[in-house]
């Protein structure tokens, strides 16, 4: 059974520092591509960055460019998401999600996702 | 940067109507498209992959068809099962835009 779990969201202050960590199983992580996606309450999904497999081709959303780093640990089948100067507007459910295969596909299993809110 | 847009927002239908979302993109993305499912407190589900596509495990009431800039999600026969908020996805290029979602509701 494929699982993707994360873990890491919480309160935190504006222009504070956040790691994220999303833990998988049940398919060979080392050969897909992964990415991360949020969704402010209420609204709609939008894509942040994503990651391939072997980390040679990272990506990012504009609005987060430059503030988040995404990285992935083959070893411990393990992505993360390192968010650095936090805004207001980065408050939202991230959840991690498997690309089928390579960086140009859909993404096929998602975790449960964690909350992160930015607030004073 | 490549936009997608939903029609409509909303939609109300009853159970066994026979639905279709409408997605544009704003330049051809050839099929490079997906359609996903989302519940409240869930995380998406895909449902359709390269515009047309079938999923594994998703009903064969779900159908997707379209390419270059225009495509459509359409279930055949609505199940209760099957309200929830329906996202198209451009995966042509690295940014990998949603659309803003289609929310289906019971009539």
């Amino acid at each position: 059974e494929v699982q993707l779990v994360e873990s890491g969201g919480g309160l935190v202050q504006p222009d504070r520092s956040l790691r994220l960590s999303c833990v998988v199983s049940g398919f060979i992580f080392e050969d897909v591509a992964m990415h991360w996606v949020r969704q402010a309450p209420g609204k709609g999904l939008e894509w942040v960055s994503g990651i391939s497999w072997n980390s040679g081709n990272i990506v990012y959303a504009d609005s987060v460019k430059g503030r988040f780093t995404i990285s992935r640990d083959n070893a411990k089948n393990s992505l993360y998401l390192q968010m650095n100067s936090l805004r207001a507007d980065d408050t939202a459910f991230y959840y991690c999600a498997k690309g089928i295969f390579g960086m140009l596909t859909p993404f096929d299993y998602w975790g449960q996702g964690t909350l992160v809110t930015v607030s004073s | 940067d490549i936009q997608m847009t939903q029609s409509p927002s909303t939609l109300s239908a009853y159970v066994g109507d026979r639905v279709t979302i409408t997605c544009r993109a704003s330049q051809s993305i050839s099929s490079f498209l997906a359609w996903y499912q989302q519940k409240p407190g869930k995380a998406p589900k895909l449902l359709i992959y390269k515009a047309s596509s079938l999923e594994s495990g998703v009903p064969s009431r779900f159908s997707g068809s379209g390419s270059g800039t225009e495509f459509t999600l359409s279930i055949s026969s609505l199940q209760p099962d099957d309200f929830a908020t329906y996202y198209c996805q451009q995966y042509k290029n690295y940014l990998y835009t949603f659309g803003q979602g289609t929310k289906l509701e019971i009539k």
